[in-house]
């Protein structure tokens, strides 16, 4: 079975642009996550879908900040504009029910 | 945002020792699961508990579903190089708000 994929691995911007991730889940899995991870930490959820409804994005920051998972299968997430302290590891998950949550390789952002 | 107390946040030990780590929370929990996140890779899943007191192993590993829902620790037996990482408990509150929370990680470092 194939895991979460996500892309790109790695991405180097400069403040105040944007930038993209994709995630596509293990199929099948109805939930997806995004999260956050600043080095030496956990991850911090950022927004959570159950097919391609919000169930939680009460920490996204809206302002600069989106996701969405228009056919409820792949999501993408978009920060624009990029600030220094944005730079982090990007996580994609997802479970079948809210239940164990299986994690992409991630993708390691670094805004300068 | 919201995470959970786990400690202890690094260990240094020898191998073939045992090792100990938990996770505690004011929030009651249906779901803890146990991770193990590798340098520039996404978490992998260890072991996930649904009840509590719940008793789980996976080879060398044994963790627990604390009783009063708020906790949960993981064991690892006679330790191997190949242990170490950064492991993290995360705490699940089920449902179809069913946030995933992360600790902010366990360090373990195994001398050989």
């Amino acid at each position: 079975e194939a895991g979460v994929a996500q892309s790109p691995r790695y991405k180097i911007i400069e403040k105040r642009q944007s930038v993209a991730f994709w995630c596509n889940p293990i199929s099948g899995h109805a939930t997806l996550y995004w999260y956050q991870q600043i080095l030496g930490q956990g991850p911090k959820l950022l927004i959570q879908f159950q097919n391609n409804g919000v169930v939680d994005d009460s920490q996204l920051p809206k302002d600069r900040f989106s996701a969405e998972r228009l056919k409820g299968v792949d999501s993408t997430l978009k920060i624009q504009p990029a600030k220094l302290e944005d730079s982090a590891v990007y996580l994609c998950a997802s479970s079948f029910s809210n239940t164990e949550a299986f994690f992409g390789q991630g993708t390691r952002l670094t805004v300068v | 945002g919201q995470q959970l107390n786990q400690s202890p946040q690094s260990m240094f030990i020898q191998e073939g020792e045992d090792v100990s780590m938990n996770c505690t929370s004011s929030s009651i929990f249906n779901t803890w699961l146990w991770y193990k996140q590798d340098p520039g890779e996404g978490p992998v899943l260890l072991i996930a508990l649904y009840k509590a007191g719940e008793l789980t192993s996976n080879g060398r590993l044994t963790a627990q579903f604390g009783i009063t829902r708020k906790d949960s620790f993981l064991n690892i037996s006679a330790s191997i190089p190949s242990d170490v990482g950064i492991y993290f408990c995360a705490g699940q509150y089920g449902g179809s708000q069913g946030n995933l929370i992360f600790g902010k990680g366990t360090k373990l470092s195994v001398k050989p």
